[in-house]
């Protein structure tokens, strides 16, 4: 167990539709990652947050948006679903503010897009 | 753009063999660390090495950071079926102040009983 939690463990929606993924951080981590993996893409890192502010931006699409709370959690919100988007996306927290650099993952949220 | 390729891509072996599997990029990373994740669950981490040359033993498992810290290698010895499973490095650099991690493509090992 990372301590790194996610919510929904699996969503299945339909096209055009629009889904929510949670996650809550390690206690005392204040950065929050999410990223994306098919069978064809490998592990995309999306975007970074890092003590409620926007870090670093990836492969994001601009359907897809995020935010971090002042609790610390986060919300990786996926907008016009097409199926695609049908992929497996985790959350990792880390301290953020080291040099060696560790993330922890989550379980991962099966999003399938019918 | 940083990549980090990672060969091979599969590998399936029978148990008892040795293994290794490479991680290599143009750029060069402050750290590098090594997950393994298994079907539907998340990459776990199993090390970071920091220093050019730097060798970290973990049971069976030898990771490497290279000299100029542009690559790493993973060796396992006498692998088991709980090995199975696919192996991730991730580069950790710095890009316009801020710090910026990129996943390897991913080399997927299957170790027959």
């Amino acid at each position: 167990d990372s301590g790194v939690t996610q919510t929904p463990k699996h969503l299945i929606t339909a096209t055009g539709q629009r889904v929510t993924l949670r996650c809550s951080p390690r206690s005392g981590d204040l950065s929050v990652y999410w990223y994306q993996q098919s069978l064809d893409q490998g592990l995309q890192f999306l975007i970074q947050y890092y003590n409620g502010e926007e870090r670093a931006k990836g492969n994001i699409l601009e359907r897809f948006s995020a935010q971090q709370f002042p609790d610390l959690h986060s919300e990786l919100n996926l907008s016009s679903l097409e199926l695609g988007d049908s992929a497996l996306y985790f959350c990792a927290s880390s301290v953020g503010a080291s040099d060696t650099y560790e993330q922890y993952f989550g379980p991962g949220t099966r999003l399938t897009v019918t | 753009t940083q990549l980090l390729e990672q060969s091979p891509q599969f590998l399936s072996i029978q148990e008892g063999e040795n293994l290794t599997v490479y991680c290599n990029s143009s750029s060069v990373f402050s750290s590098l660390q090594w997950y393994r994740q298994e079907p539907g669950e998340g990459p776990v981490l199993l090390v970071t090495v920091v220093t050019g040359g730097e060798v970290k033993k973990l049971k069976r498992l030898t990771f490497q950071f290279g000299d100029a810290r542009k690559d790493s290698s993973l060796h396992i010895t006498a692998a088991q079926p709980g090995d199975t499973g696919l192996y991730l490095c991730a580069g950790a650099s710095y890009s316009g102040g801020y710090q910026k991690v990129t996943f390897g493509t991913g080399t997927k090992l299957q170790v027959i009983p």
